[in-house]
C-alpha cells in the first residue's frame, strides 16, 4: 500500500518561531503536494513539487517556504508562526497526471495551533 | 482558472437510503480528471471514485457511482444503500492530465466540501 507519512498528527507552536512540517512517501512518487485545510474553505494549495528541487507557488504560499532535497520527503516550512496560520495541513503525492495512476494519496494531516 | 463548487455544506441520509452529492467545475480544457474524495473523522483522505473526462460510461465503485455530464460540467456523486461508515466530509476535485516533468497542472483543485451524516 502507498503510505504518506506526516511527522506530527498535532503540534502546539509559538508566535514567531520557525516550524517545519515534514511528509515522507514510499511510492517513488514524482508529485507532493501541501494543502492548508480550514472549515468552509476547503482545501488550499500551499506549494506543489513536481521533481527534486523543483517547486512552484500554489494559491497561498505567503508566509511558507518549501525544501525538496529527495523524491521522497517534502518539507513545509512556517519561516516566522502566526495564529493565522493555525490550521490543518494535509501532505499529498501522486504519480505524474499522464496517465491512469493519477490520484492522490495523502497522509494524515498535521493539526498546527499556533499560540 | 479552474473552480470546484459544491453547493450543499452539509447533507443527511438515512441509513441504507440513497444520497446524491453534487459538484460542478468551470473548465475550458477538453481532458481532464475528476475525483470523489472522502475524509472521516479520523482525518485520512481517502479516494472513492475517479471518472477520466474522455470516458462517457459513469464509473461505479460498489456502492458509490457518479453521473458525470461533461456538457453541464456537472459531477454528482451517488451513494446507494448507505451505512453508518459513510458519515465524512466529501469531497470533490478536478485535475488537468499533466506534462510528464513539468507544470502545475499536477495539482488537484478542491470544492469545499460536503459534510454527509448518517442516521441509524
Amino acid at each position: 500500500d502507498v503510505k504518506v507519512t506526516q511527522s506530527s498528527r498535532y503540534l502546539v507552536k509559538r508566535t514567531g518561531e520557525k516550524v517545519f512540517l515534514e511528509c515522507v512517501q514510499d511510492m517513488d512518487h514524482e508529485n507532493m503536494f501541501w494543502y492548508r485545510q480550514d472549515p468552509g474553505l476547503g482545501l488550499r494549495l500551499i506549494y506543489f513539487s513536481y521533481d527534486v528541487k523543483m517547486k512552484e507557488k500554489g494559491d497561498i504560499p505567503e508566509g511558507y517556504s518549501v525544501s525538496r532535497e529527495k523524491k521522497e520527503r517534502f518539507s513545509l516550512i512556517l519561516e516566522s508562526a502566526s495564529t493565522n496560520q493555525t490550521s490543518m495541513y494535509l501532505c499529498a503525492s501522486s504519480f505524474p497526471g499522464t496517465t491512469m495512476n493519477t490520484e492522490a494519496f495523502f497522509g494524515q494531516g498535521t493539526r498546527l495551533t499556533v499560540v | 482558472a479552474q473552480t470546484v463548487t459544491q453547493s450543499q455544506p452539509e447533507m443527511s441520509v438515512q441509513e441504507a437510503e440513497t444520497v446524491t452529492l453534487s459538484c460542478t467545475y468551470d473548465t475550458s480544457e477538453s481532458d481532464y480528471y475528476l475525483f470523489w474524495y472522502k475524509q472521516p473523522p479520523s482525518r485520512q483522505m481517502i479516494l472513492v471514485i475517479r471518472q477520466e473526462a474522455y470516458k462517457q460510461q459513469n464509473a461505479t465503485e460498489n456502492r458509490f457511482s457518479v453521473n458525470f455530464q461533461k456538457a453541464a460540467k456537472s459531477f454528482s456523486l451517488k451513494i446507494s444503500d448507505s451505512q453508518l461508515g459513510d458519515a465524512a466530509m466529501y469531497f470533490c476535485a478536478y485535475r488537468k492530465p499533466q506534462r510528464l516533468y513539468g507544470g502545475s497542472q499536477g495539482n488537484l483543485i478542491f470544492g469545499k466540501g460536503t459534510k454527509l451524516s448518517v442516521k441509524p
